[in-house]
């Protein structure tokens, strides 16, 4: 099973702040296949990234995703106050599919 | 526009088994480039892949609850399921059903996600 690790565990930033949040993988994750998602209080997590650098439909492209192999970046240019949220990175390269164990990025 | 809804009992005994249902609507369920997949998450924790399911019906489980679970699709209902049997307290949580796309073997994330719903195991 591939352990994925988020850090920071919590970030404090400012809006228009920019946002980088880090994903690493205990194995190689095969094919990229590395998603990244939002999850707000109460809400379903949302796709923001697939294929660790590709913007799902919808998404502003303030957010941004990089990496590859066992180290992943997602980064949001500039906070805007609806980015405030949990974010998960997640491997679909190999069975069982797995998720890091979020990273806050909260208001300073 | 694909909307999913979970539904089944909010209480369900220990030892007993959990039976959720996920209702697809605006779409159809059986489609050659959509897998199903079930999702759980424990009150303030993270999320926990349990499994999918193709349209062919082939499934894929999360080794720690593979002697437990059982996702199947009903298409004439266009309704995914989920069973876990043998449930303690551990398996309380928001469970979540959810569509991915994949064309061939470019697979494109889970798109579309339903608003979750809150099973506690308790007696």
């Amino acid at each position: 099973e591939i352990v994925l690790t988020q850090s920071p565990g919590t970030l404090s930033l400012s809006p228009g702040e920019r946002a980088t949040l880090s994903c690493r993988a205990s194995q190689s994750v095969s094919s990229s296949y590395l998603a990244w998602y939002q999850q707000k209080p109460g809400q379903a997590p949302r796709l923001l990234i697939y294929g660790a650098s590709n913007r799902a439909t919808g998404i502003p492209d303030r957010f941004s995703g990089s990496g590859s192999g066992t180290d992943f970046i997602l980064t949001i240019s500039r906070l805007e106050p609806e980015d405030f949220a949990v974010f998960y990175c997640q491997q679909y390269g190999s069975s069982p599919w797995t998720f890091g164990q979020g990273t806050k990025v909260e208001i300073k | 526009q694909v909307q999913l809804q979970e539904s089944g009992p909010g209480l369900v005994k220990p030892s007993q088994t959990l039976s959720l249902t996920c209702t697809v609507s605006g779409g159809s369920i059986y489609s050659g480039s959509y897998y199903w997949s079930w999702i759980r998450q424990p009150a303030g924790k993270g999320l926990e892949w349990i499994g999918r399911i193709y349209f062919g019906g082939s499934t894929n489980y999360n080794p720690s609850l593979q002697s437990r679970v059982t996702i199947s699709v009903d298409t004439s209902k266009n309704q995914l399921s989920l069973k876990l049997s043998s449930v303690t307290a551990a398996d309380t949580a928001v469970y979540y059903c959810a569509r991915g796309d994949y064309i061939g073997t470019d697979y494109y994330g889970m798109v579309v996600w339903g608003q979750g719903t809150t099973v506690t195991v308790s007696s």
